[in-house]
């Protein structure tokens, strides 16, 4: 089967749009996972999901910042008045199971630019 | 907050060289993961570990749980292997969901 899919890959948006981005987990994972990475950087966490529930969101840097997951698949990420230092690449993972040291597999980021 | 530190943070070999990262965390886990970082972003999951060790073709991957250290090491390295390998870990004895990534060392094998 497929791995896990993030689009849009690159996205530049002007300062103060909204911006959304989509993750498609592999099919059946329970648990989704948004990270950051900044340039030069290790992934840093932002929010988690079990099926639709989100059970962590604070590694959200703000309250610009909404992920949902409403049906227990594919899952969004909203920044709202998109800012400078939002530039960085956002990655999406999914694993199998609800509890900590199963396998996270990644899906190729998307690359958001805040110019 | 677990702090996850990674050294080196760059690291040359020539090709057919043992390569060794070392990861080293500061509060108790329940698993460590070894992740290989291609430029373009794609992260791929190299090694899930809790104990011991564990082998994957020319990668090693050990733990010393009473140490909170492990290593990784790329035996007869290859200019393929050029990449960011980072550490991450699983906190807590209850098994928290996310990760927490150290910086990541980037390795450049010469042919």
């Amino acid at each position: 089967g497929a791995g896990v899919s993030q689009s849009p890959r690159y996205k530049v948006a002007k300062r103060g749009q909204d911006v959304a981005l989509r993750c498609d987990p592999i099919s059946g994972h329970v648990s989704l996972f948004w990270y950051q990475q900044a340039l030069g950087q290790g992934p840093e966490f932002l929010t988690y999901f079990q099926n639709e529930a989100q059970l962590d969101k604070s590694g959200l840097p703000s309250d610009r910042f909404f992920a949902e997951r409403p049906e227990g698949s594919v899952s969004t990420l909203k920044i709202q008045r998109t800012q400078q230092e939002d530039s960085a690449v956002y990655l999406c993972a999914s694993s199998l199971r609800g509890w900590g040291g199963y396998e996270q597999y990644f899906g190729p980021g998307t690359r958001l630019t805040v110019t | 907050k677990n702090e996850v530190e990674q050294s080196p943070q760059n690291l040359t070999a020539q090709e057919g060289e043992f390569i060794t990262i070392n990861c080293s965390y500061s509060v108790g886990i329940s698993a460590l993961h070894w992740l290989q970082q291609h430029p373009g972003g794609g992260i791929v999951s190299l090694f899930m570990l809790s104990s011991g060790k564990k082998k994957h073709g020319r990668l090693i991957a050990t733990i010393n749980i009473q140490e909170k250290h492990s290593s990784l090491h790329i035996t007869a390295s290859h200019p393929r292997d050029s990449a960011v390998y980072i550490c991450a870990v699983n906190e807590g004895q209850g098994g928290s969901e996310k990760l927490v990534f150290g910086k990541g060392t980037k390795l450049t094998v010469n042919p």
